[in-house]
């Protein structure tokens, strides 16, 4: 029974490139959540989705990030034109319902040069 | 709007020492509290939670009481090992009637470094 599963588990990309970080939920999870962690930090949250529909995205920066959860394969969030600030740990996590607990992925790393 | 604040690290123990973690919380209602703990390198393993006033949640010797009059969500565990050093995050979710139920809130994390 495979856990939350992210790719790449390290990213590295150039100021100005595109960074796509996935994620697969567990099996039977249709709730999906992103997570960002600045070095010694703790997690933030960034966007809720079910499939096909965000439900809540109160803590995506307004420009340059998105996320997707399309109904078949996995869910995706994507940063545009990265800058250095954006160089952070990404959880994904999933749950069953949105009031059961969350269960995380390893992360990705995301470095920006 | 909610927050958890917990004790600053590192905390630093001798194995088989008793530890204890503050956190203490802000929100409206009755949330959920929860305590996630996180390997090097790994991803966030939730370790126990509480859904409700006086509940106590417990896992693996780690034990945490939900206390509301005290706003509080300690974490203790009366012996710790070696294996124990991670860093510990205490956490919360708003009460599933708000329009913010499912997004979790954490605090800043507590290394815990355990000896020999």
């Amino acid at each position: 029974n495979a856990g939350v599963m992210q790719n790449p588990r390290h990213l590295v990309r150039r100021r100005g490139q595109e960074a796509r970080l996935r994620c697969s939920p567990m099996k039977g999870h249709s709730h999906v959540y992103w997570y960002r962690q600045l070095p010694e930090e703790g997690l933030k949250f960034m966007v809720y989705l079910q499939k096909e529909n965000i439900i809540d995205e109160s803590g995506m920066p307004k420009e340059r990030f998105s996320a997707e959860f399309p109904k078949e394969g996995p869910s995706i969030l994507r940063i545009q034109q990265v800058v250095r600030g954006d160089s952070a740990a990404y959880f994904c996590a999933s749950s069953p319902q949105s009031n059961q607990p969350q269960h995380f992925g390893d992360g990705t790393r995301l470095s920006i040069l | 709007g909610n927050s958890v604040t917990q004790m600053e690290g590192p905390v630093t123990l001798s194995e088989e020492a008793f530890l204890t973690i503050n956190c203490t919380y802000t929100a409206t209602g009755y949330p959920s509290l929860f305590w996630y703990v996180q390997y090097p390198g790994e991803g966030l393993q939730l370790l126990l939670k509480a859904t409700k006033a006086d509940d106590k949640g417990s896992n693996k010797g780690f034990e945490a009481t939900y206390r509301k009059e005290t706003t509080s969500f300690h974490l203790e565990k009366g012996s710790v090992q070696v294996s124990d050093s991670a860093v510990y995050f205490c956490a919360l979710r708003d009460p599933i009637n708000t329009g913010t139920a499912s997004k979790l809130t954490f605090g800043t994390g507590t290394r815990l470094q355990v000896t020999l």
